[in-house]
């Protein structure tokens, strides 16, 4: 059973350009929702984190929009540098699951 | 920034050899996990641990993998009779709380069994 949906499993952007990626949840008890950014060789870094009481949330160049009744939650990375090229993790947590749940994850490359 | 630490970052072992994986969560942190990446997939969970004691496992964390806070800075893990299929990277994460907070992850620790 698939609880974390992610889409694309992989996108190319150009530099400056809007990254997008998606995710959907099943379970409505979940009530934290993290990114996490991985490099080659590295582990998950925590990037940015939402919780249901908000619906966007952002920090510099990276905005969670996060849509409760749709249980959708995305990531956009405005003005997209090739030092973003990494693997980007939509995860959930919940105050009665200890665990992060983490999706299939995304390819990200920006190019030039 | 305090960060989790891990060694070794690289393992080689003979299937059926036991190994020991290690981390040093952040420092007022309690709460302490486990996590498997095969390559080119997603993160799992295998273990959650606290108050010395486990607090949740899942289906991977079988009689063959085992947990331990030896000391009030490391955490260990594991792993009895070594598979080939228990190939792939560790992370080690922690957390000042429990459900619904922030967890940490260290660079792992790749490990190879051969």
């Amino acid at each position: 059973q698939q609880q974390v949906k992610q889409s694309p499993q992989s996108l190319i952007v150009q530099k400056g350009g809007i990254s997008i990626i998606n995710c959907a949840y099943e379970n409505t008890a979940f009530d934290y929702f993290p990114w996490y950014q991985q490099f080659p060789g590295k582990g998950p870094a925590l990037l940015i984190a939402i919780r249901p009481d908000v619906s966007e949330k952002k920090e510099g160049r990276f905005t969670i929009s996060f849509n409760k009744s749709a249980k959708q939650f995305s990531l956009h990375i405005m003005d997209s540098q090739p030092g973003d090229s990494a693997t980007y993790f939509c995860a959930v947590q919940g105050t009665s699951y200890d665990k992060v749940i983490f999706g299939p994850g995304t390819s990200l490359s920006v190019i030039p | 920034e305090p960060e989790v630490t891990q060694t070794p970052s690289h393992q080689v072992t003979q299937m059926g050899q036991e190994v020991i994986l290690r981390c040093v969560p952040i420092s007022n942190h309690l709460y302490f996990y486990w996590y498997r990446q095969i390559l080119g997939q997603k993160v799992e969970f295998l273990v959650s641990f606290y108050n010395n004691e486990i607090s949740e496992k899942s289906e991977i964390f079988d009689d063959q993998f085992s947990v331990e806070r030896p000391d009030g800075s490391n955490f260990t893990l594991k792993i009895r009779s070594t598979k080939l299929e228990d190939s792939a990277m560790y992370f080690c994460a922690s957390s000042a709380g429990g459900g619904g907070q922030p967890q940490h992850f260290g660079d792992g620790t790749r490990l190879s069994i051969l």
